[in-house]
């Protein structure tokens, strides 16, 4: 079951922040985010394992709700650095375990 | 220090012509996964490899076939190529099968279809 991603793009300037949500209809185990610049292959920034957790690094950080089956993704004071599209890649039991991945938010920050 | 490596970058083939994309990892991981992405759209879980063990999800079309002759390498062929597998081809390992690990991505083999 694909995750439902939102919003689908955002537009921010340098040092603004932004809320990433990823939300599935079903139970899920674990969440991982990737973000992806044009042309280049996904890049890993966290997973975040059922038990219900935050995890942050640096500017970066997720958190996982199990009961509402959702994780949003924060990230502070943004850098021109930022920009790419998101993806949250869910595990619910499904697909023999493997990722599915929603239709990304796209982020884009200007100076 | 490249860990998933894939080839070519770039791909063209004619309609209806077979193409293999390759893929080869130094992380001696266990499970290969390949995902097919159109432009502005999601990763698409094609099939994936647990060792040996070949899963092909439900709706990946049966032009579409995967072969693994070693933990190394892993190679994506498409029998005949239709306009619509114009896509990016993106290979991924991890050390484990399901979502407990990162998956570590290739930087993609981008086709286009003549």
């Amino acid at each position: 079951q694909q995750p439902v991603q939102s919003p689908q793009a955002v537009i921010l300037r340098e040092g603004e922040d932004a809320v990433i949500n990823c939300s599935s209809s079903k139970a899920l185990y674990s969440v991982h985010w990737y973000r992806q610049k044009h042309g280049e292959a996904p890049v890993f920034l966290m997973i975040l394992l059922k038990g219900g957790e935050q995890k942050g690094h640096d500017k970066i950080s997720a958190s996982f709700n199990e009961k509402k089956q959702q994780s949003s993704l924060y990230l502070t004071a943004s850098q021109l650095s930022y920009s790419g599209t998101y993806f949250c890649g869910t595990e619910d039991g499904g697909s023999q375990g493997n990722l599915i991945f929603g239709k990304g938010t796209k982020l884009s920050v200007k100076p | 220090d490249a860990m998933v490596i894939q080839n070519p970058r770039y791909q063209v083939t004619q309609f209806g012509k077979p193409v293999t994309l390759s893929c080869s990892q130094t992380l001696n991981h266990n499970v290969m996964y390949w995902y097919q992405q159109k432009s502005s759209q999601a990763p698409k879980l094609l099939f994936h490899y647990y060792d040996k063990d070949f899963n092909n999800e439900a709706d990946t079309p049966d032009n579409f076939q995967s072969r693994r002759p070693n933990t190394s390498f892993c190679f994506l062929d498409i029998r005949s190529p239709g306009l619509g597998d114009a896509a990016m081809y993106l290979c991924a390992t991890s050390g484990r099968r399901g979502g407990r690990e990162k998956l570590f991505f290739g930087s993609g083999t981008q086709l286009s279809v003549l």
